[in-house]
């Protein structure tokens, strides 16, 4: 089985710039999952959808960060305009129902 | 106070020795606890969950929960080189899926 796939693997910007993230989870997995993890820190959620609604939000920085999953597979997450306190691995899971989240191998994002 | 503590370490252990991994939790209705190993620059990878209070054992690896203490470990007996990574403990609230984690134990196992 495929495991949760992500794109870019390494992105440098400069701040103000835009940048977006893809993800492809595990195909039949309805949860999907974007955490941030700034270095020496644990994952944070950023947002959370089930199918292409979205569950929780709660610590999105809207101003700047949006997310969207069209017809509940693939996810993009955007940073518009990107800080320097975005640098950062944003990681993307996603669980089947009844079971645990599984990881991709995350995008590491360089804000200069 | 933080939502999940863990000391950040570095925690060295020799080659063979038990690790002790220690995170307590702030919510009293939590449910459900998870430990991830994380090698540097790869993803979280899960290694256990424990619902109950007890113990639970999957091979060297045990979880320990306490509820009433608000506190959950994991052991690793038996430490062997390739433990040596960031342990992450994980909470999910009652009715709730989101995981919050703590900030990770750095574990260094000595050959």
């Amino acid at each position: 089985e495929a495991g949760v796939a992500q794109s870019p693997r390494y992105k440098i910007i400069e701040k103000r710039q835009s940048v977006a993230f893809w993800c492809n989870p595990i195909s039949g997995h309805a949860t999907l999952y974007w955490y941030q993890q700034i270095l020496g820190q644990g994952p944070k959620l950023l947002i959370q959808f089930q199918n292409n609604g979205v569950v929780d939000d709660s610590q999105l920085p809207k101003d700047r960060f949006s997310a969207e999953r069209l017809k509940g597979v693939d996810s993009t997450l955007k940073i518009q305009p990107a800080k320097l306190e975005d640098s950062a691995v944003y990681l993307c899971a996603s669980r089947p129902a009844g079971d645990t989240q599984y990881f991709g191998p995350g995008t590491r994002l360089t804000v200069l | 106070q933080k939502e999940v503590e863990q000391n950040s370490g570095p925690l060295s252990v020799p080659e063979g020795a038990i690790a002790s991994l220690n995170c307590t939790y702030s919510d009293r209705g939590s449910q459900s606890f998870f430990w991830y190993r994380q090698y540097s620059g790869k993803s979280p990878e899960l290694i256990m969950f424990i619902y109950s209070n007890g113990d639970k054992e999957d091979g060297r690896f045990t979880a320990q929960l306490n509820k009433a203490s608000q506190y959950v470990s994991l052991l690793i007996r038996d430490s062997q080189p390739s433990d040596s990574a960031t342990y992450l403990c994980a909470v999910t609230p009652a009715g709730n899926e989101k995981l919050t984690f703590g900030t990770g134990t750095r574990l260094t196992i000595i050959p």
